[in-house]
């Protein structure tokens, strides 16, 4: 079974702080993803990332970055949090044409 | 970028068949049909994919119109599990690789 394990469930941190979200898989997949998750929002594409090293901006890139050293991590940074971050944040990797596959997903906290 | 629509919310008994529409009017040729769903508090869960033909697995039956504008996903026999968002979804291709856009889905409620 694909395996997408993000490195925290829960994650409290405080405004300003440098927040970063670790994402593995195990699949050598091609393909990551970060998503945000916000009640009657849906979930919105920030960054994604086709090859190590490559990334392009999603829907809503403002306020992140992304580092994609090796294959199979995809980091989503958060140079400056603010209380708007607040969100579940899902990581998702795939191979070109197939299905996507998630992780359960971190639930940052920022105050 | 082909974009979905879905309703919002659906009601469905425990045992009888869930038919959840989406409607994809501007898909082109080449893009396909996924369906996923989410169970509260967890990552969303892949459940089919289509390109033109009628699909089953054992999860579920997804179902495509002829001008592939509109599609249904069918649970034969849903039960109080099922109760998730059930987003629609037409795969992108982006520089190199494909990036998936979910929409808002639709909640389906399964009542006993």
């Amino acid at each position: 079974d694909v395996k997408v394990t993000q490195s925290s469930r829960y994650l409290v941190k405080r405004t300003g702080e440098k927040v970063f979200l670790e994402c593995v898989q195990d699949m050598d997949h091609e393909n990551m993803f970060w998503y945000r998750q916000d009640p009657g929002l849906g979930l919105r594409l920030i960054y994604f990332s086709y090859d190590v090293k490559m990334k392009e901006k999603g829907d809503i890139p403002e306020g992140y970055s992304v580092s994609r050293e090796k294959k199979e991590r995809f980091s989503l940074i958060l140079e400056s949090a603010s209380t708007n971050q607040t969100s579940m944040y899902l990581c998702a990797s795939s191979l070109s044409d197939t299905e996507a596959f998630f992780g359960q997903g971190t639930r940052l906290t920022v105050v | 970028d082909a974009k979905t629509t879905q309703p919002p919310s659906m009601d469905c008994a425990e045992g009888r068949a869930a038919n959840l529409p989406c409607n994809h009017s501007t898909i082109s040729g080449n893009e396909y049909v996924y369906w996923y769903r989410q169970i509260h508090s967890q990552g969303p869960q892949y459940i089919i994919h289509g390109l033109k033909n009628n699909e089953t697995n054992e999860m579920a039956s997804l179902i495509i119109t002829e001008d592939r504008k509109s599609s249904t996903l069918i649970l034969p026999h849903a039960t109080l599990r099922d109760t998730a968002v059930y987003y629609c979804i037409v795969r992108v291709a982006g520089t190199g690789g494909f990036k998936t856009i979910f929409g808002a889905g639709t909640r389906l409620f399964v009542k006993a």
